[in-house]
């Protein structure tokens, strides 16, 4: 069973587009994360929920709307899409009070042309 | 403003030998202390952490070693293997924000096992 899933693995679209990525854990966790890589491999934090609720938003542009319609799940939807944009995003989760590891998705590689 | 860095972006090991990874911080914030290790096309897995009250965290052939006062911590792998080749993540977290913060990572050191 994986603990991390995200969907899709890659994206490629134009720009201009909107496209939404979907995260889901299945760890009983209560906070969700969303990570951006970019091309310098830097992993930075986007943004971070804790039972539905946003605690972290990082200065990240506001095409970029976080939805969490449970606790195991954390959508991320970009409007508008721009070439710089193009990144791996990584989904993460833990438990709040817990050990606070963060576990983490395969990743989803957003292209845009 | 690199918060966490990971000041050599490759180590070259050969199997058997013990791979030692840097990692310093500025933050004093900081109180927890993790690593990752991180193949191609895969997310981070995590390795093993330290909170800010002890000094030293084992777990089978890993070992993170942690001097507050130098704001330091290093990653020991011994006896390294081949599977041990990968990218390997400094991250950092202030646990009294109440553990719903982002991790802020280094950039990552590339560990080369060579048989």
């Amino acid at each position: 069973d994986t603990a991390v899933s995200q969907t899709p693995k890659y994206l490629v679209t134009q720009m201009g587009n909107d496209k939404s990525i979907k995260c889901e854990q299945n760890l009983g966790h209560d906070t969700m994360y969303w990570y951006k890589q970019d091309s310098k491999k830097f992993l930075k934090i986007m943004f971070s929920y804790n039972n539905k609720e946003l605690i972290i938003n990082e200065t990240v542009p506001n095409r970029f709307s976080p939805k969490s319609p449970d606790k195991a799940h954390l959508n991320l939807h970009i409007n508008s899409l721009e070439l710089g944009d193009s990144a791996v995003y990584f989904c993460a989760s833990s438990l709040r009070g817990g050990t606070y590891e963060q576990y983490f998705g395969p990743g989803t590689r957003l292209t845009v042309t | 403003d690199q918060q966490v860095k990971q000041n050599s972006p490759s180590l070259s090991v050969q199997e058997g030998r013990i791979s030692i990874l840097n990692c310093d911080y500025t933050n004093s914030m900081f109180d927890y202390f993790l690593w990752y290790k991180k193949y191609p096309a895969e997310g981070p897995t995590f390795l093993i952490s330290i909170s800010s009250i002890k000094d030293k965290n084992e777990d089978g052939r890993f070992t993170v070693f942690l001097n507050k006062s130098a704001k330091h911590l290093s990653l020991h792998i011994v006896p390294s293997q081949p599977g041990d080749s990968a990218v390997y993540f400094c991250a950092a977290s202030a646990i009294s924000g109440g553990g719903a913060d982002g991790l802020t990572f280094g950039k990552g050191t590339h560990l080369i096992i060579q048989p």
